[in-house]
């Protein structure tokens, strides 16, 4: 079925360095799209979103990609820190409302 | 401006009894969705509630509901806990007054059921 998935289950990074996380999705109505942090024991985090009408959105130290040519979304890190270590969701919005459906997820871990 | 909250923080039923979540979304979001969150089957989406009526519901059997009350604070019930029940329980909350927007998310309540 149709489903919001992940190229890379998990990350490693040096300290310092950028990161670069993926995410492929399937429904091409999908037309807008969060990306989330989630540190161990607490509740997604919110960090960037875009909509299908913009291919590319910056935040601070964190940059979103969207190519809807082939339904792919990254999440670009910055100079990642030890604090990014966490697993990052990227989420889609297909109908009306609130329904957003996740991907299974990719655990990042910062080298020192 | 206070985050999502979830109470219970932990919770541990056994098979057959029924379960009661609560969630109290922050000051002025009109919208909550719940979500389950299990490592096999990810992030999934259960129901939103916007103006204390039912406005999307997710792919989950009728032993799973929910209600929202005036406030826009939400409880969500599962009745006859089953195994695979078990689960960190998200809260997500959002203004409400588009088509799509961002969402927060509660800690979670995480179930055992045994």
């Amino acid at each position: 079925g149709e489903s919001v998935g992940l190229h890379l289950p998990t990350l490693s990074v040096q300290e310092g360095d950028n990161s670069i996380i993926n995410c492929a999705y399937s429904n091409s109505a999908s037309d807008y799209f969060i990306w989330y942090k989630q540190e161990s024991g607490k509740g997604p985090q919110f960090i960037i979103d875009i909509r299908s009408n913009m291919d590319k959105r910056q935040g601070q130290r964190v940059t979103v990609l969207l190519n809807k040519t082939v339904k792919h979304l990254s999440l670009q890190i910055a100079a990642t820190q030890p604090g990014d270590s966490a697993v990052y969701f990227c989420a889609e919005n297909r109908n009306y409302g609130q329904n957003f459906v996740f991907g299974p997820g990719t655990r990042l871990s910062v080298l020192p | 401006k206070a985050g999502v909250t979830q109470t219970p923080r932990y919770l541990i039923k056994t098979r057959g009894q029924q379960v009661t979540l609560s969630c109290s979304p922050i000051s002025g979001h009109r919208s909550v969705s719940w979500y389950q969150q299990t490592p096999g089957q990810g992030l999934q989406f259960l129901f939103e509630y916007f103006s204390e009526t039912q406005r999307n519901k997710g792919n989950f059997p009728g032993r799973f509901s929910g209600r929202q009350f005036s406030n826009s604070r939400s409880e969500m019930n599962v009745s006859t806990l089953e195994l695979g029940d078990s689960a960190l329980y998200l809260c997500a909350s959002s203004t409400g007054s588009g088509d799509q927007e961002t969402q927060y998310f509660g800690p979670g309540t995480r179930l055992l059921v045994l």
